[in-house]
This record gives C-alpha cells, sequence and structure tokens, in this order.
C-alpha cells in the first residue's frame, strides 16, 4: 500500500514548455485534488474531482488542466508553464471520512 | 468563497511549555477542520481533525477546539519537544467535494 504517489519529485521547465504531472493512489479514494504552496500562503486547491470522468475548478485554475478517467489516476497538465507556476505541488486523495492523504510533492521551477 | 486566516505565523516555545495556534473560517457552513504538520521538505501530514458536531478533541499531547458561533478553531500541543517544530497549518472543508481551505500556516519553534 503505498499511498499517493507523485511523480517527478522534480522539475524544470522553460517557459512555454508543457508537461503532466503524475498523481496515483492505491487506497480506492473517491476524492482526489491538486494543490500548489508557495511561500507564506499556504496550499491552494488547483483543481479537483470527485470520481472517475468528474473534474472541477479550485480557487486558481489557470493555467492547468485535468483529467480522471480512473479511480486511481489524477494526472496534472501545466499546457504552457509560465514563471508564475514555480511552485511546490501536492497531490491529496480523500475517502468519505474526510482525511486528506498527500504525495511527497513535486517541485517545478520554471524559467 | 471560504476564508482561513491563521495566526500567529510564527511561534516559539520552551521544551516542555504548550503552543496554541489559532484559525479563524468565514464560511459557517464548513463542517470539517484539519490540521497538519509539515516538516522541512515533506509532505502535509494530517495529526488532528474535528468535525462540526464536536466541540473538543483530543490525542495524547494534541488537543483541537471548535467554536461554531464565533467561527475560530484552535490547536494546543501540551508538553512540547523538539520534534514538534515544523510547520503547522489549519484547514476548513464543506460539502462532499473534501476540497480544504488552508490557512498560511505557523512556523512552531520549540527550543530545548
Amino acid at each position: 500500500n503505498a499511498g499517493v504517489t507523485q511523480t517527478p519529485k522534480f522539475q524544470v521547465l522553460k517557459t512555454g514548455q508543457s508537461m503532466t504531472l503524475q498523481c496515483a493512489q492505491d487506497m480506492n479514494h473517491e476524492y482526489m485534488s491538486w494543490y500548489r504552496q508557495d511561500p507564506g500562503m499556504g496550499l491552494r486547491l488547483i483543481h479537483y474531482s470527485v470520481g472517475a470522468g468528474i473534474t472541477d475548478q479550485g480557487e486558481v485554475p489557470n493555467g492547468y488542466n485535468v483529467s480522471r478517467s480512473t479511480t486511481e489516476d489524477f494526472p496534472l497538465r501545466l499546457l504552457s508553464a509560465a514563471p508564475s507556476q514555480t511552485s511546490v505541488y501536492f497531490c491529496a486523495s480523500s475517502s468519505g471520512q474526510f482525511a486528506a492523504f498527500f504525495g511527497q510533492g513535486t517541485r517545478l521551477t520554471v524559467v | 468563497g471560504e476564508n482561513v486566516e491563521q495566526h500567529p505565523s510564527t511561534l516559539s516555545v520552551q521544551e516542555g511549555d504548550s503552543a496554541v495556534i489559532k484559525c479563524t473560517y468565514s464560511d459557517s457552513a464548513s463542517n470539517y477542520f484539519p490540521w497538519y504538520k509539515q516538516e522541512l521538505g515533506k509532505r502535509p501530514q494530517l495529526i488532528i481533525d474535528i468535525r462540526s458536531n464536536v466541540g473538543e478533541k483530543k490525542d495524547q499531547r494534541i488537543a483541537v477546539t471548535l467554536n461554531k458561533t464565533a467561527k475560530h478553531f484552535s490547536l494546543h500541543i501540551t508538553e512540547t519537544q523538539p520534534e514538534d517544530s515544523a510547520v503547522y497549518f489549519c484547514a476548513a472543508s464543506k460539502g462532499s467535494a473534501r476540497q480544504l481551505t488552508f490557512g498560511s500556516g505557523t512556523q512552531l519553534t520549540v527550543l530545548p
């Protein structure tokens, strides 16, 4: 039981490049979400999903896309990376018992 | 949308003393309030949570209190130890989507 697994752990992109951050969970959780963490600002919700095939926007969705084709996977796509997207990204999953469990994070730098 | 404010932003205590971190929320419909501990370079980890139908919850040295009328909740850590040093985040959530709105965090330092 690995919990929530994110890849990669570190990534450097050039402005304008695209990439996908991977997130997988093996706890059969319905709910998955993506957060970004910036210094002094806590974690902010980017997108979330309440089940396979269902996604919705969070607080800061611009510049990101998501899809949820399976219960296990919830990838986050950066369409055209910008320096403002330099951040640490966390994926989380939760079940009907509310508690959210986080992946180990992806540190992204856009130059 | 929901807004969560957290105070203080930094807190230093002597080992063995108690630490209290306070949060306020804006949306009276919020019904779930977790606290996360994050060590440097690590993921946030849930340490305790409380639902809106409960006023207080304890787990060994950690307790959380909730005042729904005033819309604030607090984390209490007793008999602090150096390994309690970390950033602590409060959060609030409502409904079935499990969306969390986080406070801005408190850097707790326990001095030996």
